[in-house]
């Protein structure tokens, strides 16, 4: 029940298209769902996170669209870059001594 | 500020040693968090302390494994004695809290265990 699984494992996107990437969790306590990003060599960076108490958060290229009642929430990267290839990890916490727990990550590839 | 800083970045030691990990969190972040990451198993949680106390250790492998928070800006973790299997990425990562808020990663330290 403590489980974030995201989908898919790896992305490959031409350049200008939309990546999509997709996380489903099973406990109903989480009420914090970030995304981080991560470079090789790099330790992974806060992108974005959203409440379930919208449906949609976006910034910049970057848009959490948030499913409260099918568990599920996704990142939408549009116009997708070569400077966006990197490995995404969603994850999920709980407010009251919450702790994370991420997905087992995407690797995107954005082709030129 | 300089981030999350970790040392060694790169560790190498044969099977049997002793190693240890260090982190400097954030100044004024009173969470610390310790993950491993493999290609296996992903981003796995070890351990976390708050306020210098150790608050979840559930990941925390086998016994081989310890950590410690002496203060708010130093904490290690301890792998004896290291085995092949312990090879992977160690992160640290601290924050204002625990839930709601972001964590930031340091570089981490990728440990190569022969």
């Amino acid at each position: 029940q403590q489980q974030v699984k995201q989908s898919p494992q790896s992305l490959i996107v031409q350049k200008g298209g939309i990546s999509i990437i997709n996380c489903a969790y099973e406990n109903t306590a989480f009420d914090y769902f970030p995304w981080y990003q991560q470079f090789p060599g790099k330790g992974p960076a806060l992108l974005i996170a959203i409440r379930p108490d919208v449906s949609e958060k976006k910034e910049g290229r970057f848009t959490i669209s948030f499913n409260k009642s099918a568990k599920q929430f996704s990142l939408h990267i549009m116009d997708s870059q070569p400077g966006d290839s990197a490995t995404y990890f969603c994850a999920a916490s709980y407010y009251v001594g919450g702790k994370l727990i991420f997905g087992q990550g995407t690797e995107l590839s954005v082709k030129p | 500020d300089a981030g999350v800083i970790q040392s060694p970045r790169h560790e190498v030691t044969e099977m049997g040693q002793e190693v240890t990990l260090r982190c400097k969190p954030i100044s004024g972040h009173n969470s610390l968090f310790w993950y491993r990451q493999t290609m296996m198993r992903g981003l796995e949680l070890l351990i976390y302390f708050n306020n210098n106390v150790p608050i979840d250790d559930s990941g925390m492998p086998e016994d081989r494994f310890s950590a410690k928070m002496p203060n708010a800006s130093f904490s290690t973790l301890k792998i004896q004695p290291s085995e092949p299997r312990d090879s992977a990425v160690y992160f640290c990562a601290s924050s204002l809290g625990t839930g709601h808020y972001g964590y930031t990663f340091g570089s981490g330290t990728r440990l190569t265990v022969v």
